[in-house]
């Protein structure tokens, strides 16, 4: 089992301009997420999907897009990136999320800098 | 507020004990600790959760202090590799878990 994927892992954008970032994960989990990280500080939800076919805002949403393309992968999409989103990008699944005991798998990052 | 306290960083030397602490005074009834690391340019990973007792797994034991207000992470021989930061989480239902700054360990050989 591979995990979590994520693709790419590096990428330097300019101002304006667009990308994807993809996730997939091959552990059968029904819930998925969009974190970011700055640097030195904890984790921040972006976006999350319950289920395949549900999406919903998290804690910084705004800039962002998301889709759950099918139950293994989950797309977030900045449609007209800003310097302020240069972060690390993590990718997250769990089995059944919401759960008060649910464990979230990650993957291992995608590192995005907007000049 | 889902808010943990942690301490910004600890030290540890190589194959000793080291003991994380985490305070979680406002918890609820319901509220079960999760505890994650991040090693250094990775995901984080999971390494425990716990409602009221005491748990033990093969990376870590957690200790929960009886009225619940505080937790342990106890990692018993620290070894280079346990060099991560460490998150202590109160996760209160929902798909929204909060991550703060964490705990920045060193283990020093």
């Amino acid at each position: 089992n591979a995990g979590v994927t994520q693709t790419p892992k590096f990428q330097v954008l300019k101002t304006g301009q667009s990308m994807t970032l993809q996730c997939a994960q091959d552990m059968n989990h029904n819930s998925m997420y969009w974190y970011r990280q700055d640097p030195g500080m904890g984790l921040r939800l972006i976006y999350y999907s319950a289920s395949e076919g549900t999406t919903d805002k998290g804690e910084v949403p705004n800039g962002y897009n998301v889709s759950r393309l099918n139950k293994r992968e989950f797309s977030l999409r900045l449609e007209s990136a800003a310097p302020s989103q240069t972060s690390v990008y993590f990718c997250a699944s769990s089995e059944v999320g919401g759960l008060l005991y649910d464990e979230q798998f990650f993957g291992p990052g995608t590192r995005l800098t907007v000049l | 507020d889902a808010k943990t306290t942690q301490p910004n960083s600890m030290e540890s030397n190589e194959e000793e004990p080291v003991h994380l602490p985490c305070n979680h005074s406002t918890i609820s009834g319901t509220d079960y600790i999760h505890w994650y690391r991040q090693l250094p340019s990775q995901g984080p990973e999971y390494v425990i959760h716990g409602l009221t007792s005491n748990v033990n797994n093969r990376m870590a034991s957690l200790a929960i202090a009886e009225d619940r207000k505080s937790s342990t992470l106890i990692l018993h021989r620290a070894t280079l590799r346990d060099a991560a930061v460490y998150y202590c989480i109160r996760k209160t239902g929902g798909f929204k878990t909060i991550f703060g700054a964490g705990t920045r360990l060193f283990v020093k050989a």
